[in-house]
Parts: C-alpha cells; sequence; structure tokens
C-alpha cells in the first residue's frame, strides 16, 4: 500500500545545531508540504513543492529550507535550530487538487 | 484572501449527543472543501469533503453539506462516541492559484462516556 513516512518520529537536539528531517512518500504525488503545529497556532505552512525541482516558502519559511531532488522525498532542512522552532513537524503529499495525505510527525525539540 | 473560520474549541458531550461544529469561508468562486481530523498523537487524515455547490460528503456517519449561498461547510453527526474525540479541522482549496490547502484553526471535542 502506499504511504506517507516521516523520520525520525522524535528528536533532541542543541540550540544552533543543523538539523534535517525525512519525509517519504510512495504515491508519486507531485505536491508535497511541510507544516508545523503548535498549541494556538493550528497547522502553518513552512514549505512546499509541486514538483521536482520546485520549491516555495509558506508563512513561516525562515529559518527552514527544503530541495526536492525525485519526486518521493521532501527533506526539511533547519539551518541552525532555534528553541522556537520547536514543534511537531507535518509533511503532507497530494495530487494536483486532491486531498492531502500526512504523515505521522516529527516532534522535535531543541534545547 | 481564502482563509476558513471554524468555531472554537474545545466542545464538550456526552456520549450519543448530537455535534455540530461550523465552518464557514471565504473564497473566491467554487473552492473544493474538506473536513480532515487529527487523532491524538497522529497526523490528520481525510474525514469528508466535497467539490461543488449542495454536495453532501459524508464517512463514518459524518456529514457536510457544501452551502454556497452562506459560505458554510457544517460538520455533524448525530450520535457522538467516546472514539470521536479528536481534534477536527475544516479546509479548502481555492479553484484558482495553486494547489496549497488552506485549513482553518481546528476544533477539538471530547465526548464523555
Amino acid at each position: 500500500d502506499a504511504e506517507i513516512t516521516q523520520s525520525p518520529r522524535h528528536k533532541i537536539t542543541e540550540t544552533g545545531r543543523q538539523v534535517t528531517l525525512a519525509c517519504h512518500q510512495t504515491w508519486n504525488h507531485n505536491n508535497m508540504f511541510w507544516y508545523r503545529q503548535d498549541l494556538g497556532h493550528g497547522l502553518r505552512l513552512i514549505h512546499y513543492s509541486y514538483g521536482v525541482q520546485d520549491t516555495n516558502k509558506g508563512e513561516v519559511s525562515d529559518g527552514y529550507s527544503v530541495s526536492r531532488s525525485n519526486t518521493e522525498d521532501l527533506p526539511l532542512t533547519l539551518e541552525s535550530a532555534a528553541s522556537s522552532q520547536t514543534s511537531v513537524y507535518f509533511c503532507a503529499s497530494a495530487p494536483q487538487k486532491g486531498e492531502q495525505f500526512f504523515g505521522p510527525g516529527t516532534r522535535l525539540t531543541v534545547l | 484572501g481564502n482563509s476558513v473560520t471554524q468555531m472554537e474549541g474545545p466542545v464538550t458531550l456526552s456520549e450519543e449527543a448530537f455535534l455540530t461544529i461550523n465552518c464557514t469561508y471565504t473564497a473566491t468562486g467554487y473552492p473544493s472543501l474538506f473536513w480532515y481530523v487529527q487523532y491524538p498523537g497522529e497526523g490528520l487524515q481525510l474525514l469528508l469533503k466535497a467539490t461543488k455547490a449542495d454536495d453532501k460528503g459524508s464517512n463514518k456517519g459524518f456529514e457536510a453539506t457544501y452551502r454556497k449561498e452562506t459560505t458554510s461547510f457544517h460538520l455533524e453527526k448525530g450520535s457522538v462516541q467516546v472514539s470521536d474525540s479528536a481534534v477536527y479541522f475544516c479546509a479548502l482549496i481555492p479553484n484558482t492559484g495553486g494547489f496549497k490547502t488552506i485549513f482553518g484553526a481546528g476544533t477539538r471535542l471530547f465526548v464523555k462516556a
């Protein structure tokens, strides 16, 4: 069965370190998205991609980057982790204008 | 711009009670409308959707009707169960300008036995 996975599921890191969160989907969807979810803020879009080599900034992109070298993967990198980036991160994929399929999330703690 | 407004929670109900979670939207034209559900410790998953006016989406006893005249997509269930306790998100995809989904803030539902 097709699926979307995220790794790691939990991560603790220190301020200033570079961190990469992985997202892998086997739906063959062109569209992929990264969100963060915080109490009181709902879901906020970080970056998104509509296909290989395409990346776009979302509403809270500062301090984050993505790259899309193939259809299946959209890794999210925190260049220099800050305590304000402690959050739960969700990756999602979608066909053209269809519903999004979400991964299980990564809980990131920055100390 | 495009936006989704849903009722603030938490909503607390007893088992077998009737549920309504209100959702209204702002968008030009005819967006596609969705309800997602998030159970504790999990990602969001699609609950139901409607893609044109007067369509009714339904799944697992939940229903929502696309009302263009009131720009609404309220979620209803006739008899909730403890297992329905979750956070519910209303969402839309505009019919122009890309494939991003616009999410509401989410409504937490607690169902007591």
